[in-house]
């Protein structure tokens, strides 16, 4: 089955600075790489998504990166806030199998 | 829209206790699941459903069932707890692509 690996566990910055978390897969037939933020206490909120059809997807502050040949991707957030801090899952999908499997998560903290 | 919702939000129950945990969403999304995620861990997939009627293993399907009678409605039903179980579980539904998780409950078996 799919295999999804997520670095670093753990990633502190200085407000106003970028934030770069990276997934691994190892099925080359995933097609479908969603990003989700868990605040404390919540559920998993989807932030962005990419399908294996785009290099590169941006919305805002946040922008996704996806290497076909590499099998990994990648979620960039510029000019970091306190807001950003949570955890962060990276995931992957293939046609006709809609569950994700997830990544192991990183926890963002924002320093002010 | 509420999106979904669980019930309960907290629950402790003794080893070999039974207990159903509920899942309700009101968007119409055809596909709904079932998530655990242990402290500092990802997500694991124990049950999906891809309509009423129609339900199937994910990762870690042991220690669980799972029923599926209405679109809206997706309970988690465990059998004989074991400390194991100790989890926080959400569930999920999905349109086509991109989950719309719920709150989540957060289950302890001592």
């Amino acid at each position: 089955g799919e295999n999804v690996e997520q670095h670093p566990s753990t990633l502190s910055v200085q407000e106003g600075d970028s934030a770069v978390i990276k997934c691994t897969y190892s099925d080359s037939a995933s097609n479908y790489f969603p990003w989700y933020k868990q605040e404390l206490g919540k559920g998993p909120q989807l932030i962005i998504d990419i399908r294996s059809n785009v290099g590169e997807k941006k919305d805002q502050r946040i922008a996704v990166t996806l290497n076909k040949t590499a099998k990994h991707f990648s979620l960039h957030i510029t000019e970091t806030q306190p807001e950003d801090s949570a955890v962060y899952f990276c995931a992957a999908s293939k046609a006709g199998r809609r569950a994700l499997t997830f990544g192991s998560g990183t926890r963002l903290q924002v320093q002010p | 829209n509420a999106g979904v919702t669980q019930t309960p939000k907290f629950r402790i129950l003794k080893i070999g206790q039974s207990m159903t945990l509920q899942c309700t969403q009101d968007m119409n999304h055809n596909y709904m699941y079932w998530y655990r995620q242990d402290p500092g861990m990802g997500l694991k997939l124990i049950y999906y459903s891809v309509g009423a009627g129609i339900t199937d293993k994910g990762e870690v399907p042991n220690g669980y069932n799972v029923s599926r009678s209405t679109t809206e409605d997706f309970p988690l039903r465990l059998e004989l707890a074991a400390p194991s179980q100790t989890s926080v579980y959400f569930c999920a539904s999905s349109p086509e692509e991109g989950l719309y998780f719920g709150p989540g409950t957060r289950l302890t078996v001592t």
